[in-house]
């Protein structure tokens, strides 16, 4: 079971880079790391995926070093409305289940 | 709007009750995940089925059942319900094993 660990909570201001932290320390190898947005009682939204490196959309930036232990959702640029909770999934490839994070809860000021 | 939908939006109940909660998932998708929401608790996964099979479980409590039908839609059983069963109900489908698309949710308070 890859058991993910977040930050439970994080401030920063509109404008700033955000950078949310997770660790996966036992991430098998066939193994993507998935991030998730959540606004209260709302569905959770994917925001991006990745296997290594770094992966970059129109909303989020991912890093992964090559250990793949841990990894980086970046949002550039934060706006209030990015004022969510943000989950951090490793799929268990194998067993296809899927555990979310305890979620770090992103709070922008104005 | 992920194209899953799920209803009711709202059910209240009592104790003891049995309540069924439906989803429809994204055309095409053939898995279906259901997950339940306490208040200001993590996401906690339940069932997945995969065409109209139990693939995964998860922390699913014997009162609780599931099943998905031919035309793909999913219904969660939830029986003897308990206070501590108020909870926000996501289904998700998926057509691979990674991303995910939830529905708005059903939320159940059991009084």
């Amino acid at each position: 079971l890859a058991k993910t660990t977040q930050p439970i909570s994080m401030d920063s201001y509109e404008g700033q880079e955000v950078n949310i932290t997770c660790s996966h320390n036992n991430i098998a190898t066939n193994d993507y790391i998935t991030w998730y947005q959540q606004f209260p009682s709302q569905g959770p939204r994917f925001i991006i995926q990745g296997y290594k490196t770094k992966v970059t959309n129109e909303v989020a930036s991912l890093f992964i070093p090559a250990d793949r232990k841990s990894s980086t959702l970046s949002l550039p640029r934060v706006s209030l409305s990015d004022t969510a909770v943000y989950y951090c999934l490793v799929g268990e490839n194998n067993f296809n289940k899927f555990y979310f994070g305890s979620g770090t809860k992103l709070n922008v000021k104005p | 709007d992920s194209g899953v939908t799920q209803t009711p939006k709202h059910l209240i109940t009592a104790t003891g009750q049995r309540v069924t909660l439906r989803c429809s998932p994204r055309s095409g998708d053939l898995s279906v995940y259901w997950y339940q929401q306490s208040l200001d608790q993590g996401l906690q996964f339940l069932i997945q089925y995969y065409n109209g099979e139990e693939r995964a479980k998860g922390n699913i409590l014997e009162r609780f059942s599931a099943q998905q039908f031919p035309d793909l839609h999913s219904e969660l059983n939830l029986s003897s319900l308990e206070l501590g069963d108020s909870a926000l109900y996501f289904c998700a489908s998926s057509a691979s094993q990674d991303e995910q698309f939830f529905g708005p949710g059903t939320r159940l308070t059991v009084l």
